[in-house]
């Protein structure tokens, strides 16, 4: 059975940082590409990042590049998200998701994770 | 950046009803990288159809998705009471790999 299992999450003030973390089992990770999006209360889904099976291409949205990385560990099951510089804004729930690569080459996110949520507050 | 408008905001509907939900892109998404994703209040998103009109495994028959270019539909046929939620379209096809701002059906 395929888990995801994010953890990390807490209350922090702005300008903090914070380290998310999300826990692969029930499949070979190395062979899927791995994402985060995020979703502030009552709002809806946006996308955050991207990374590849192989770890040597990463995306992120304009709204947190430079701020946050993302990196994975094959060896491990694991997948993070670094976060530098937070703002209120970046109050949300985080998913990990899992990337399926489609006929097209594009990937789709098929499983999710329960999420785990990040306030930025003081 | 292409931006995903979705069509109606709200859906009241009574069970068995048909439930029609649109999807219309700002430029044309590359190869039909077009999903539809389900989310209940408290849960994650769940993935419904991908590629457009393909049903991701365990999605009932009664879930379609169509549609290519700009304007995609996702069409529940005969809702059932666990069909309501709130309908997500997500292009990802170029990134950012845009969401739509959802449509809620509700029961009526």
């Amino acid at each position: 059975e395929v888990q995801l299992v994010e953890s990390g999450g807490g209350l922090v003030k702005p300008g903090g940082s914070l380290r998310l973390s999300c826990a692969a089992s029930g499949f070979t990770f190395s062979d899927f590409s791995m994402n985060w999006v995020r979703q502030a209360p009552g709002k809806g889904l946006e996308w955050v990042s991207s990374v590849s099976s192989s770890n040597r291409f990463i995306l992120y949205a304009d709204s947190v590049r430079g701020r946050f990385t993302v990196s994975r560990d094959n060896a491990k099951n694991s997948l993070s998200l670094e976060m530098n510089s937070l703002r209120a804004e970046d109050t949300a729930v985080f998913f990990c998701a899992r990337g399926v690569p489609a006929a097209s080459g594009r990937y789709y996110f098929d499983f999710w994770g329960p999420g785990t949520l990040v306030t930025v507050s003081s | 950046e292409i931006v995903l408008t979705q069509s109606p905001g709200t859906l009241s509907l009574s069970p068995g009803e048909r439930a029609t939900l649109s999807c219309r892109a700002s430029q044309s998404v590359s190869s039909s990288s077009l999903a539809w994703y389900q989310q209940k209040a408290g849960q994650a998103p769940r993935l419904v159809i991908y590629g457009a009109s393909s049903r991701a495994t365990g999605i009932p028959d009664r879930f379609s998705g169509s549609g290519s270019g700009t304007d995609f539909t996702l069409t529940i046929s005969r809702l059932e009471p666990e069909d309501f939620a709130v309908y997500y379209c997500q292009q990802y096809g170029s990134s950012p790999f845009t969401f739509g701002p959802g449509s809620k059906v509700d029961i009526k």
